[in-house]
């Protein structure tokens, strides 16, 4: 099976503009999960959808949305970009079960440098 | 709100010798699960080890073993016989049952030591 995957793998943008970042999950896997993670900061989770649902959110500012599609597939997107928006971008996919554990599958994530 | 912590910026060790990283977190809740992470040079995170709160037999996975004590919450993760290839940032991370809102540490950047 494909792992997960994320593209671009690398972004160069500058303040003020928007970015889309996509992520597709491991074929099966209908939860999908972003993280951005920066020195210091470690990973700070921002959503997380299931069935094109956004079923919980991060503590970051509406400039940061996302949407899931009826194929799992997943896009986040960054407006009015910030240079604090520099960072690893991760995406994470799980496949939903009896459990309410269910171990995340991450991406090798996106690089974005905003100038 | 939770919180989980490492307080362990970096850490070396001697190739074939043994490390412990350390984690704390903090929850008022009873039903959760721990884990470790590792995240190689190239980025692509893999889980290392899992704990169920609710479990107090320690975790064991090969080289990999955690010590958790609930009441102190702490879940410190040893690794054994250490390998150039354990070389990583370690993240330790909480999730609350029942959610799917991971909270992870800030991460310990692992040295091995040929």
């Amino acid at each position: 099976k494909a792992g997960v995957t994320q593209t671009p793998r690398y972004l160069i943008k500058t303040r003020g503009q928007q970015v889309t970042l996509s992520c597709s999950p491991i074929s099966g896997h209908r939860s999908v999960s972003w993280y951005q993670q920066t020195p210091g900061q470690g990973l700070q989770f921002l959503f997380e959808y299931f069935s094109e649902t956004q079923r919980n959110k991060g503590n970051f500012p509406g400039r940061f949305s996302g949407r899931q599609f009826s194929n799992s597939r997943s896009e986040m997107n960054v407006s009015t970009l910030e240079l604090g928006d520099s960072a690893l971008y991760l995406c994470a996919s799980s496949l939903p079960g009896q459990s309410s554990y269910n171990e995340q599958f991450f991406g090798p994530g996106t690089r974005l440098t905003v100038l | 709100a939770q919180t989980v912590t490492q307080s362990q910026p970096e850490m070396s060790v001697q190739e074939a010798e043994t490390v412990t990283l350390s984690c704390t977190y903090d929850t008022s809740e009873s039903d959760y699960y721990l884990f470790w992470y590792k995240q190689p040079p190239s980025r692509q995170m893999i889980l290392v080890i899992r704990q169920e709160a609710y479990k107090q037999q320690n975790a064991t996975e090969n080289r990999f073993s955690v010590n958790f004590q609930k009441a102190a919450k702490s879940f410190s993760l040893k690794i054994s016989d250490s390998q150039l290839g354990d070389a990583a940032m370690y993240f330790c991370a909480y999730l609350r049952s029942g959610t799917y809102k991971y909270i992870f540490g800030t991460g310990t950047r692992l040295k091995v030591l040929a």
